[in-house]
C-alpha cells in the first residue's frame, strides 16, 4: 500500500527556514512526480510546488517561487521542501503527495506527468509566527 | 494563472439526495486535466476523480464527474453519510495547478 509520512513542521520566526521531508514507501518512487500542497488553518488547498520522476522539471507557485527549492532523493525514496524566508502567511499544514501518471508526446521521447494527486500523506504543521 | 472558481459554496442535503457540485475554470484546461478531491475533518483530501471522468481506484460508482473546457461538475448520486464532506476541484493542465476554493456538502 502506497504510504507518505511528512515531517518537520514546527514553530518558526518570521524569516526563518525549514526543512520539510517527506517518506515514500509502498509505490515506484522513481517514477512518481511529486507536490506539496498546503492548507491554512480554516481554509483551502493552495498547490505549493511539483518536481518530475527525475527531479529535472520543477514547478512552483507565485507565492513561494524564490523562496522555496523542492527536491528529491531517489536512493532513499525521500522528497523534501527547503523553504526560506518564512512569512506568516506560510501558515499552513503540508501535504506531500503522488503523482503515479503521464504520458509520452508524439516523438515517444519526452514524458509528461499528470499533476493530480493521486495518494497523500497526513500532513506537517508550520507555524510562522 | 487558471482560476478555479466552485459553486455552490455550501450545499445543505439529506442522506439519499443528489448533489451536484460546479467547477468552472478562467480559461479553457489544457486537456480537460481537471481532478476532484473529498476531504473530511481533520484528514487528508482523498483522490476521487482525475482526467476529468475516470475515477480514482476503489471510489465508489456514486461519484461521476464530467466537463470540459471551462466547465466542469462532480456528481453524487444518492448521497451517504460518509460522503458529507469538502470537495475541491483542480486543474492540472498547466502551471501553476490551481484548486478551487471548495464546496462543502452538509447534512440538511
Amino acid at each position: 500500500e502506497a504510504q507518505l509520512v511528512e515531517s518537520g513542521g514546527a514553530l518558526v520566526q518570521p524569516g526563518g527556514s525549514l526543512r520539510l521531508s517527506c517518506a515514500a514507501s509502498g509505490f515506484t518512487f522513481t517514477t512518481s512526480a511529486m507536490s506539496w500542497i498546503r492548507q491554512a488553518p480554516g481554509g483551502a488547498l493552495e498547490w505549493v510546488s511539483s518536481l518530475s520522476g527525475s527531479g529535472a522539471t520543477v514547478f512552483y507557485s507565485d507565492s513561494v517561487k524564490g523562496r522555496f527549492t523542492i527536491s528529491r532523493d531517489n536512493s532513499i525514496n525521500t522528497l523534501f521542501l527547503q523553504m526560506e524566508s518564512l512569512r506568516v502567511e506560510d501558515t499552513a499544514r503540508y501535504f506531500c503527495a503522488n503523482s503515479p501518471s503521464g504520458h509520452f508526446d508524439s516523438s515517444g521521447y519526452n514524458y509528461y506527468f499528470h499533476y493530480y494527486m493521486d495518494v497523500w500523506g497526513r500532513g506537517t504543521t508550520v507555524t510562522v509566527s | 494563472d487558471t482560476v478555479l472558481t466552485q459553486s455552490p459554496g455550501t450545499l445543505s442535503l439529506s442522506p439519499g439526495e443528489r448533489a451536484t457540485l460546479l467547477c468552472r475554470a478562467s480559461q479553457s484546461v489544457s486537456n480537460n486535466f481537471v481532478a476532484w478531491y473529498q476531504q473530511k475533518p481533520g484528514q487528508a483530501p482523498s483522490l476521487l476523480i482525475y482526467d476529468a471522468s475516470r475515477r480514482a481506484a476503489g471510489i465508489p460508482n456514486r461519484f461521476s464527474a464530467s466537463g470540459s473546457g471551462t466547465d466542469f461538475s462532480l456528481t453524487i448520486s444518492g448521497l451517504q453519510p460518509e460522503d458529507f464532506a469538502v470537495y475541491y476541484c483542480q486543474q492540472y493542465g498547466s502551471s501553476p495547478y490551481t484548486f478551487g476554493q471548495g464546496t462543502k456538502v452538509e447534512i440538511k
